[in-house]
């Protein structure tokens, strides 16, 4: 079963919007990253907050966690057409940390209208 | 640097040929993973191994195997294909131990379609 539950499944925003995308998880994590696909190529890590962190900035991106709701959050401020990608969350829950396995979420597929 | 790098980029095959999708790195990490990609389901860990000369099954591990003769190469075999097993196949590596968050960094996948 999946880790990770992501929510909304798909968002359109325009321009210059701000983008938030939620994630929810079910057991004990050492760390939550996020990814981002674009279109048919792989995936590209954006971010990573550890378990004893709140919250995590680089650039236009923000993500939260709150380990007591298993729960975490990515807000893209300023959105560009750029932005338009599928966005996934993924943990390395504690019973599943075997060389570095992460589980991901279904993703969150964001459209920003120029 | 090249990252990781797939191929073949994207093949069509008869149900019950095999077929082994190649996967390298040149980033000396120690671990590498194999993920197939449908809609509405996310990535699923197929195989993944921890160091060379070891494996381990992941999420969906019927119908694949893997090897991880070296440190760069870890090629996925489908022995003989099924039409379930059409899909997007991502490879992916990440440098895990102490200290170090496992950060996967993905291949451009392979599209392979069992007819």
């Amino acid at each position: 079963s999946q880790q990770g539950e992501e929510d909304p499944q798909a968002l359109s925003i325009q321009e210059g919007e701000n983008a938030t995308m939620n994630c929810s998880y079910k057991t004990s994590i050492n760390n939550l990253q996020w990814y981002r696909q674009n279109s048919g190529r792989g995936l590209v890590h954006l971010i990573l907050i550890r378990s004893n962190e709140r919250e995590k900035h680089s650039g236009r991106l923000r993500v939260t966690l709150d380990t007591s709701k298993k729960s975490s959050s990515l807000l893209i401020t300023a959105s560009r057409a750029a932005d338009t990608a599928s966005y996934f969350c993924a943990t390395d829950a504690l019973s599943y940390n075997q060389g570095g396995k992460l589980i991901f979420g279904q993703g969150t597929e964001l459209s920003v209208k120029p | 640097t090249a990252g990781i790098t797939q191929a073949p980029t994207s093949q069509i095959l008869a149900a019950g040929r095999s077929m082994t999708l190649r996967c390298t790195q040149d980033m000396r990490h120690n671990a590498m993973y194999w993920y197939r990609q449908d809609l509405g389901l996310g990535l699923r860990l197929i195989h993944y191994s921890n160091t060379a000369g070891t494996t381990g099954k992941g999420e969906v591990p019927d119908g694949y195997s893997v090897s991880r003769a070296n440190t760069d190469d870890f090629p996925l075999t489908l022995a003989s294909a099924v039409p379930s097993q059409t899909s997007v196949y991502f490879c992916a590596s990440s440098d895990v131990g102490q200290g170090a968050p496992g950060t996967q960094y993905f291949g451009p996948g392979t599209r392979l379609t069992v007819l």
